[in-house]
């Protein structure tokens, strides 16, 4: 079965990095676009960053772009986030999840990991 | 970016009767809206897409409907395990956004 398993979040102080990995399996990775989708504290969910089946198109949104990069290895099954510059509103659990695009969509969520929280706090 | 608003942020409901969770967005996303739900500690799952098709494994109870912008999820008959958090999403445009959630709660 499809599994997404996140892990390398922990509590950092504001101003330092972590990267995130998500460890995929049960589907045919190479395949799909992924992302990183986080949830503070008691909030909705809020989508952060794509990246292409391919690995070559990635968009975030506004609030970390300059900050958080996100790439994948399709070799090894794994998607990773580079978060940098990190501010007590990053707080969050951060999820993987997988979508299909294709040419010219991207569409719905398909599988989400458990999650990898984040806390930011000196 | 677009904004998502469900309504009400809780709903309380007896076993066995219906829930109505709404969900508008501030401009139209035609019919590209999917339904989360997730219960307490668990991460979200997909239920429905498409604004009205139920993702593989969803029970028949779960129905979506609407397009533009007013989107509407039923449960038909509220069952113990299907009290938790639902979340819609719009994937017409980015950055995808969700709404804040409605909580359906034991009444």
């Amino acid at each position: 079965q499809v599994q997404l398993v996140e892990s390398g979040g922990g509590v950092v102080q504001p101003g330092r990095s972590l990267r995130l990995s998500c460890a995929a399996s049960g589907f045919t990775f190479s395949s799909y676009a992924m992302h990183w989708v986080r949830q503070a504290p008691g909030k909705g969910l809020e989508w952060v960053a794509v990246i292409s089946y391919d690995g070559i198109n990635k968009y975030y949104r506004d609030s970390v772009k300059g900050r958080f990069t996100i790439s994948r290895d399709n070799s090894k099954n794994t998607l990773f986030l580079q978060v940098n510059s990190l501010r007590a509103e990053d707080t969050a659990l951060y999820y993987c999840a997988s979508s299909y695009c294709n040419s010219s969509n991207c569409y719905n969520f398909d599988y989400w990991g458990q999650g990898t929280l984040i806390t930011v706090s000196s | 970016e677009i904004v998502m608003t469900q309504s009400p942020a809780t709903l309380s409901v007896s076993p066995g009767e219906r829930a109505t969770l709404s969900c508008r967005a501030s401009q139209s996303v035609t019919s590209n809206l999917a339904w989360y739900q997730q219960r307490p500690g668990q991460a979200p799952r997909l239920l429905v897409y498409g604004a009205s098709t139920r993702a593989t494994g969803i029970p028949a109870r779960f129905s979506g409907s609407g397009s533009g912008t007013e989107f509407t999820l039923t449960i038909s008959s509220l069952q113990s395990e299907d009290f938790a958090l639902y979340s819609c999403q719009q994937y017409n445009d980015w950055p995808w956004t969700f709404g804040q959630g409605t909580k359906v709660e034991i009444k």
